[in-house]
């Protein structure tokens, strides 16, 4: 069984400054990490993708996330948000196999970028 | 014409109506999903076919009935419907199959209430 946790519920955070959306998940098999985004009446857009190789993976819009095994971690960063980046974030992670789109999704973190 | 379309965008319903949603991908892919997007809850999987066939049901109730009948179409049937139903349904596809996984392509949802 597998599971996603973000951390944070709400991140509120000024134009220009840098943030962390926090992803902790748990799984017995080799799992595969995703970030899609949210904008309001919309559906999801993939952000980025840890599939395998370098740990550090980059998307679009800036955003870059980094797979941490040990601490069975994937946080998604940026190190200047606009205002345009205002929406909610899901990690989620798969777990293969033949099928990438089999998703446990974790609760979701509403980020708000203020002017 | 974007990727994943899904029709209707909004939905309302009575309980004891029957209404089905609809879900075209234009990507060549062999894989569709069905998720239910509920307020305060993570997103959930309630189908997946692969192939035309159906190779999940993530204990669904009877009260809602997929239909795939080609690999570019899937519908979801709706009859008897409690106002817990009541949420965003996103289809999703992607392609399935060893070295060949995408991830998951999603659609703008269409937002279903219960009345």
């Amino acid at each position: 069984a597998q599971s996603v946790t973000q951390l944070d519920s709400q991140v509120p955070v000024f134009e220009e400054a840098p943030v962390e959306l926090r992803c902790n998940y748990s799984s017995s098999v080799s799992v595969y990490l995703f970030w899609y985004v949210q904008y309001p009446n919309q559906g999801l857009q993939l952000l980025l993708k840890y599939l395998s190789g370098s740990t550090l993976v980059k998307g679009i819009n800036g955003f870059e996330a980094e797979f941490n095994k040990s601490q069975t971690s994937f946080h998604l960063r940026k190190p200047s948000v606009h205002i345009s980046d205002t929406a909610e974030y899901f990690c989620a992670v798969s777990s293969g196999g033949t099928s990438y789109g089999k998703l446990t999704f974790g609760q979701g973190t509403i980020l708000t970028v203020h002017p | 014409e974007t990727g994943v379309t899904q029709t209707p965008r909004h939905l309302v319903m009575g309980m004891t109506n029957k209404k089905s949603l609809k879900c075209e991908q234009h990507l060549g892919h062999n894989a569709m999903y069905w998720y239910k997007q509920s307020a305060k809850k993570p997103l959930e999987l309630m189908f997946v076919y692969s192939l035309e066939e159906r190779v999940e049901n993530n204990s669904v109730p009877s009260r809602f009935s997929p239909e795939c009948p080609n690999s570019s179409h899937l519908f979801l049937h709706l009859h008897t419907l409690q106002p817990e139903d009541s949420a965003l349904y996103l289809c999703a596809s992607s392609r399935w199959g060893q070295a060949l996984n995408t991830e998951a392509f999603f659609g703008q949802g269409t937002r279903l209430t219960v009345v």
